[in-house]
């Protein structure tokens, strides 16, 4: 079972819905948890960083850690075209440790 | 500041053939790291550091040489480039007290 798995898509949905953009992972010394966006033929740019268990919220993204069931979320509001993109989670066990990514899923938002 | 800056954009080799990957930042980063990202399989680390003349391997290292002499710079080598190694090729900086990677422009590689 690979460390992280998260479904690669794609996801089609209107604009304005909310989108559910989840991660499962196996590693239970995972603390720091993160939301990375990709444009096509850019570099992944973070997007929303947790530690531990809990919602954290900026702007129209909150992200969901649920340590008991290794089972972590985005949540976009109010979907935007601009919000088109590959959404990779990533997590680690401490600050020193190597960080491991999910495979992404691409999303697209229908005007 | 320029960032996490990576040389070449693009390039194409031949089976066997060697080439070595440039990777700088200016945020004096302890961390860099290599990625690749193939279609469907998303980001794997090759290899990192967490400071000049200390690395270590990621998840898929075989193939693939790095060294950091400086806090800088972390060059990435391949000796024997195979089409196994196509693909689009990132280096990621980040400071040792925040998780807040910021990775490269990519440099997309294909081994004919």
């Amino acid at each position: 079972q690979k460390e992280v798995e998260q479904d690669p898509g794609p996801l089609s949905v209107p604009e304005g819905a909310i989108v559910s953009l989840n991660c499962t992972y196996s590693n239970s010394a995972f603390q720091y948890f993160m939301w990375y966006r990709q444009y096509s033929r850019k570099g992944p740019e973070l997007l929303m960083y947790t530690y531990s268990s809990g919602n954290k919220e900026d702007g129209r993204f909150t992200a969901q850690v649920d340590k008991s069931s290794k089972y972590i979320s985005l949540f976009i509001r109010d979907s935007q075209p601009s919000d088109s993109a590959t959404y990779l989670c990533a997590m680690s066990g401490n600050r020193d440790d190597k960080i491991i990514f999910g495979k992404g899923t691409r999303l697209h938002i229908l005007p | 500041n320029a960032g996490v800056t990576q040389t070449p954009k693009f390039q194409v080799l031949k089976t066997g053939q060697s080439m070595t990957l440039q990777c700088a930042q200016d945020m004096n980063h302890e961390y860099m790291s290599w990625y690749r990202q193939d279609p469907g399989m998303g980001l794997r680390l090759i290899h990192y550091s967490v400071g000049a003349g200390i690395t270590d391997q990621g998840e898929v290292p075989n193939g693939y040489n790095v060294s950091r002499s400086t806090t800088e710079d972390f060059p990435l080598r391949l000796l024997s480039a195979a089409p196994s190694q196509t693909s689009v090729y990132f280096c990621a900086s980040r400071p040792r007290v925040t998780d807040t990677q910021y990775f490269g422009p990519g440099t997309r590689l294909t081994v004919l």
